[in-house]
């Protein structure tokens, strides 16, 4: 079974510019997660999807971060324009469920990331 | 809210050597608990976990105990490989969202 595939690994562009990435997630999962993960850190929640509704972009800077996923399938995330402070590797991820109410895990798998560096 | 302090790295050891990364919790609730690996060039992937209290969650030689008492959630290996090299991270669930330490890099050495 494939799992999480985005696209592309690496991303190098030049402040101001505009950028996107993209995700395919685990055939079956309707829960998607976008996550950002800055050097030195652990991953942080961007987006949450459940099919193709949003339902947590708390976390989503929503004057330049821009998400979509049509079809509830497939999601592109959009940085417009990028900054040297977006440099960092953007997750992604699939599960099959919401949690659980004993918190169990439902198959959440993270992709291999895409790397941007700003410059 | 939410947080999750680990233990700063890097660690280096030697093959064979004993391994143990602290990591302690802030949470409201019982949250389920993780530990994830991120090998070099790869994506996270899940080690452990414990969604109770005093459970033992354990693959590959590593083990946790979910430590309510203490809020902690300490991972160990009696005896490293240099293919454990990577960078591991304890994370907390709070219903969908994972909450991430910071991760801690481990070396081992032949």
């Amino acid at each position: 079974e494939a799992g999480v595939v985005q696209s592309p690994r690496y991303k190098i562009i030049e402040k101001k510019q505009p950028v996107a990435f993209w995700c395919n997630p685990i055939s079956g999962h309707n829960t998607l997660y976008w996550y950002r993960q800055n050097l030195g850190q652990g991953p942080e929640l961007l987006i949450r999807y459940e099919n193709e509704e949003a339902v947590d972009d708390s976390q989503l800077p929503k004057d330049r971060f821009s998400a979509e996923r049509l079809k509830g399938v497939d999601s592109t995330l959009k940085i417009q324009p990028a900054e040297l402070g977006d440099s960092a590797v953007y997750l992604c991820a699939s599960s099959l469920s919401v949690w659980g109410a004993d918190g169990e895990e439902y198959g959440y798998t993270f992709g291999s990331g895409t790397r941007l560096t700003v410059v | 809210g939410n947080s999750v302090t680990q233990m700063e790295g890097p660690v280096t050891l030697s093959e064979e050597a004993f391994l143990t990364i602290n990591c302690t919790y802030t949470a409201t609730g019982y949250p389920s608990l993780f530990w994830y690996v991120q090998y070099p060039g790869e994506g996270l992937q899940l080690l452990l976990k414990a969604t109770k209290a005093d459970d033992k969650g354990s693959n590959k030689g590593f083990e946790a105990t979910y430590r309510k008492e203490t809020t902690s959630f300490h991972l160990e290996k009696g005896s490293v490989q240099v293919s454990d090299s990577a960078v591991y991270f304890c994370a907390l669930s709070d219903n969908y969202k994972l909450s991430f330490g910071a991760g801690t890099t481990v070396t081992v050495r032949a």
